[in-house]
């Protein structure tokens, strides 16, 4: 199974701020690797997909990079409805699927 | 607009069943797999398991073989889990969510992603 380590598990930054968030698998998987943002006591939504294509609807402050087994999300000028989780998730095509633990940015 | 829509939450035992539905709107069911996540009270997403609503294949998470089911009522386009022989550790709110694969400029497929999920279902297992 292909493993994925997220960083930090938390951070806190000011509104205007830019953070980064990285992501590791245990083995390559490409660009296969897409972001998810979660606010409380909701569901996740999708924001990246292969690892920099930004969902529809999604602010241009976020952006994605990486590839083989090192991908990072950054959130540019942090917003206040920002400050919540955000999970990483291979998408290699054999099953299983697999999440970062996340990381939760609180404000500073 | 596309929707899942999920039941209501559950009380359990321990050693008892429960069984989802997650009902779709809004889009071909058929084209989509349906996938299921959990989490835990204040955990990560931990993926379930998920079923090609196109032919009934399923693929489930190691640690749930034998004791899930996943199905499918295309006439209703409702997906169904049923978790059996429930422990106080499956207490977590279970989200279904449809898998959308994205392709290369050929027509080739990459990879997938989960784009509308469910407002998830708290199961609770307490004796």
């Amino acid at each position: 199974d292909i493993q994925m380590t997220q960083s930090p598990s938390s951070l806190s930054a000011s509104v205007g701020d830019s953070i980064t968030i990285t992501c590791r698998a245990s083995q390559s998987i490409s660009k296969r690797l897409n972001w998810y943002q979660q606010k409380p006591g909701k569901a996740p939504e999708l924001l990246i997909y292969s690892a920099s294509t930004l969902q529809s609807g999604v602010p241009s402050r976020f952006s994605g990079n990486g590839s083989g087994t090192e991908f990072t999300l950054t959130i540019s000028s942090l917003q206040p409805d920002d400050f919540v989780t955000y999970y990483c998730q291979q998408s290699d095509s054999i099953p299983p699927v697999t999440f970062g633990g996340g990381t939760k940015v609180e404000i500073k | 607009q596309v929707q899942l829509v999920q039941s209501a939450p559950e009380v359990k035992k321990p050693g008892a069943s429960v069984k989802l539905s997650c009902k779709t709107s809004g889009y071909n069911f058929g084209v989509h797999t349906i996938t299921w996540v959990r989490q835990a009270p204040g955990q990560g997403l931990e993926w379930v398991g998920w079923i090609a609503t196109y032919n009934g294949n399923t693929n489930y998470a190691h640690k749930f073989q034998g004791r899930i089911t996943m199905t499918t009522d295309t006439s209703t386009s409702t997906a169904y889990m049923e978790l059996r022989n429930l422990r106080s550790d499956d207490t977590a709110i279970f989200y279904c969510a449809r898998k959308t694969y994205y392709y290369d400029s050929s027509g080739f497929p990459l990879s997938y992603y989960f784009d509308y999920w469910s407002q998830g279902t708290l199961v609770t297992v307490s004796s």
